[in-house]
């Protein structure tokens, strides 16, 4: 099967601090990876989406200078939280597309902002 | 944008009984229906899926149904046992490379021993 990755899975930054979270697509190539957060006990909402060589697509309410994208090869993408605060402490999920519309989550990443 | 309900958000049962969670959509463009489960601090995973040119589907102890119709799907799990305690999620998308998925707002089922 398919393996996505998470890089890190857990990471606890200072307000005001920039975090950068890696999502890579171990065995396949992915020309397109989304971005989603997850609230405790919420649903998965979308964040953005990530293309290999173009700028993301952010959703209705996502801040794009907030939340960087970036996705620079086709195993490859980024999301920085810029000038983290506490209300961004969340779990981000990241997934990836292969050749068929199944979409490979990866395992996460809990972010908490002191 | 397509909308996805999901009723109950929380549901109990007792093991061996079904357990039946329910979605709707609104986008009468979406043709593809995942359904996900996810325990605790971990990964949402594919547990079954169906496209709108079918009704039904079986895997299983798992079952899901569609009426295209009603933009209704549901989600059936009979004999349930203890690991399948987690939290459900339902979506909906269009079947192509790069759609992306709405999910609905999940259920937590818990199993009674």
């Amino acid at each position: 099967g398919a393996v996505v990755s998470q890089h890190p899975s857990w990471v606890i930054c200072k307000s005001g601090t920039s975090v950068k979270i890696e999502c890579r697509s171990l065995d396949f190539q992915a020309t397109t990876m989304f971005w989603y957060r997850q609230f405790p006990k919420q649903s998965l909402m979308l964040m953005a989406t990530s293309n290999e060589g173009s700028k993301a697509t952010y959703e209705q309410g996502v801040e794009k200078d907030k939340f960087l994208i970036n996705h620079a090869s086709l195993t490859l993408s980024t999301l920085t939280v810029t000038s983290a605060h506490p209300e961004d402490s969340s779990f981000y999920i990241c997934s990836a597309i292969r050749t068929t519309n199944e979409q490979f989550f990866g395992p996460g990443t809990r972010l908490t902002v002191l | 944008g397509e909308n996805v309900e999901q009723h109950p958000s929380t549901l109990s049962v007792q093991e061996g009984d079904s357990a039946v969670i329910k979605c709707t959509y609104s986008d009468s463009a979406s043709n593809y229906f995942p359904w996900y489960k996810q325990e605790l601090g971990k990964r949402p995973q594919l547990i079954i899926d169906i496209r709108s040119n079918v009704g039904e589907k079986k895997d299983q102890r798992i079952a899901v149904t569609l009426n295209k119709t009603a933009k209704h799907f549901s989600l059936h799990i009979t004999e349930t046992q203890p690991e399948d305690s987690a939290v459900y999620f339902c979506a909906a998308t269009v079947y192509s490379s790069a759609s992306k998925i709405i999910f609905g707002s999940g259920t937590r089922l818990s199993i009674r021993p």
